[in-house]
């Protein structure tokens, strides 16, 4: 069963301008990831938020975490092409296995 | 590193045969997941093992499901017989335990049922 839900399902922008992706969760949590993938390929961990963490960055990618609410953010700044993916959000525990949303598909319009 | 190996990529088989995926997981790694990714279900996690034992195969969705990890670096995951329901993508990853969570996947075998 999925423990993430993103939104929007799908979501098109204008190269250049920046892309928000929201996840949301029902239970409690050690960590939140963000994955991307690129059509016909497998899935590419992007970040990891720990739960005692609001806020990460890597690179044009900046992650939030509002464990009171149990949503997240993906931002990613100054889209390009290449960003064009599906990008999921997964939430993990104790255990070792981590639980994927259905994702949102990013189209970056030239 | 050559990253988690599957095969075949594409499968395309008539139903009742039998189907065996196979995933050879990055070296060193002690976790490995076999995940199942259709438009309707999004991604299902079937089955995972660390240190090659089977820990949670709770989404293996029935018996002509099964999974087998023989050694460190070879997995598969057959399916006998099997059903046009079974088309999908199934993916392998695998993970350390000490940098816990974070899975890198193969690309994916696209399995088709007539």
């Amino acid at each position: 069963s999925q423990q993430g839900e993103e939104d929007p399902q799908a979501l098109s922008i204008q190269e250049g301008e920046n892309a928000t992706m929201n996840c949301s969760y029902k239970t409690s949590i050690n960590n939140l990831q963000w994955y991307r993938q690129n059509s016909g390929r497998g899935l590419v961990h992007l970040i990891l938020i720990r739960s005692n963490e609001r806020e990460k960055h890597s690179g044009r990618l900046r992650v939030t975490l509002d464990t009171s609410k149990k949503s997240s953010s993906l931002l990613i700044t100054a889209s390009r092409a290449a960003d064009t993916a599906s990008y999921f959000c997964a939430t993990g525990n104790r255990d070792d296995k981590i639980i994927f949303g259905k994702g949102t598909r990013l189209h970056i319009l030239p | 590193d050559a990253g988690v190996i599957q095969s075949p990529r594409h499968e395309v088989t008539e139903m009742g045969q039998e189907v065996t995926l196979r995933c050879k997981p990055i070296s060193g790694h002690n976790s490995l997941f076999w995940y199942r990714q259709t438009m309707m279900r999004g991604l299902e996690l079937l089955i995972y093992f660390n240190n090659n034992v089977p820990i949670d195969d709770s989404g293996m969705p029935e018996d002509r499901f099964s999974a087998k990890m023989p050694n460190a670096s070879f997995s598969t995951l057959k399916i006998q017989p099997s059903e046009p329901r079974d088309s999908a993508v199934y993916f392998c990853a695998s993970s350390f335990r000490q940098v816990k969570n974070i899975q890198y996947f193969g690309a994916g075998t696209r399995l088709s049922v007539l």
